[in-house]
């Protein structure tokens, strides 16, 4: 249990149709992070939210885009679905701080199937 | 930019049996480095970690040591169980924390 929890965990949207995602972080976070894992591949940065601004993004196009309230939670919102949007979204959280790589913990995913 | 390179799959392997999954990454600066584990059907959990050169990063008889020399962190285990088949993803992160880079990830079986 990493303390991340992720909602839905399973759904199916048409081509052309928007969908959102979304993500409670562990408790003391105050960093989130969004990825994601076509099957049989790694994880794929999509883009980071610290203090409710995006903090950095992927290599994703602009029709993916982001939200972090103030409890910290998360929303990730995809327009004008794609096929090969089908993937595991995964939301992870972190505590930014001044050192070293910070450990991300991550949550169970929402499986987003694209017919 | 910054990179990883892990070994392809899948690793079969007896039970007992002696582990390595090899990792190379590029990178620039002086990067944490970890192992992720994926169970079918899961998301990724955090195996082990090392945030310096020489640091050796160990949890559930797993061990990576940091080389910066080689610029790897491979994956070793002296004896797989059943419950180790799993995909092991190699990941980078700069100083600061900013995105995690992940490697494609090693499926590995162990058989009974």
């Amino acid at each position: 249990e990493t303390g991340v929890t992720q909602s839905p965990t399973h759904l199916i949207k048409t081509r052309g149709q928007q969908v959102t995602l979304r993500c409670s972080s562990q408790s003391g976070h105050n960093t989130v992070s969004w990825y994601q894992q076509a099957l049989g591949q790694g994880p794929q940065f999509i883009f980071q939210y610290y203090r409710e601004e995006e903090n950095g993004r992927g290599n994703f196009p602009p029709r993916f885009s982001g939200l972090q309230f103030p409890n910290y939670s998360s929303e990730l919102n995809v327009n004008a679905l794609e096929l090969d949007d089908s993937a595991l979204y995964l939301c992870a959280s972190s505590l930014k701080d001044s050192g070293k790589g910070n450990t991300i913990y991550f949550g169970e995913g929402s499986w987003l199937t694209v017919v | 930019g910054n990179s990883v390179t892990q070994m392809e799959g899948p690793v079969t392997l007896s039970e007992e049996a002696f582990l390595t999954i090899n990792c190379t990454y590029t990178a620039t600066g002086y990067p944490s480095l970890f192992w992720y584990v994926q169970y079918p059907g899961e998301g990724l959990q955090l195996l082990l970690k090392a945030t310096k050169a020489d640091d050796k990063g160990s949890n559930k008889g797993f061990e990576a040591t940091y080389r910066k020399e080689t610029t790897s962190f491979h994956l070793e285990k002296g004896s797989v169980q059943v419950s180790d088949s799993a995909v092991y993803f190699c990941a980078l992160s700069n100083t600061g924390g900013f995105k995690t880079i992940f490697g494609a990830g090693t499926r590995l079986f162990v058989k009974a």
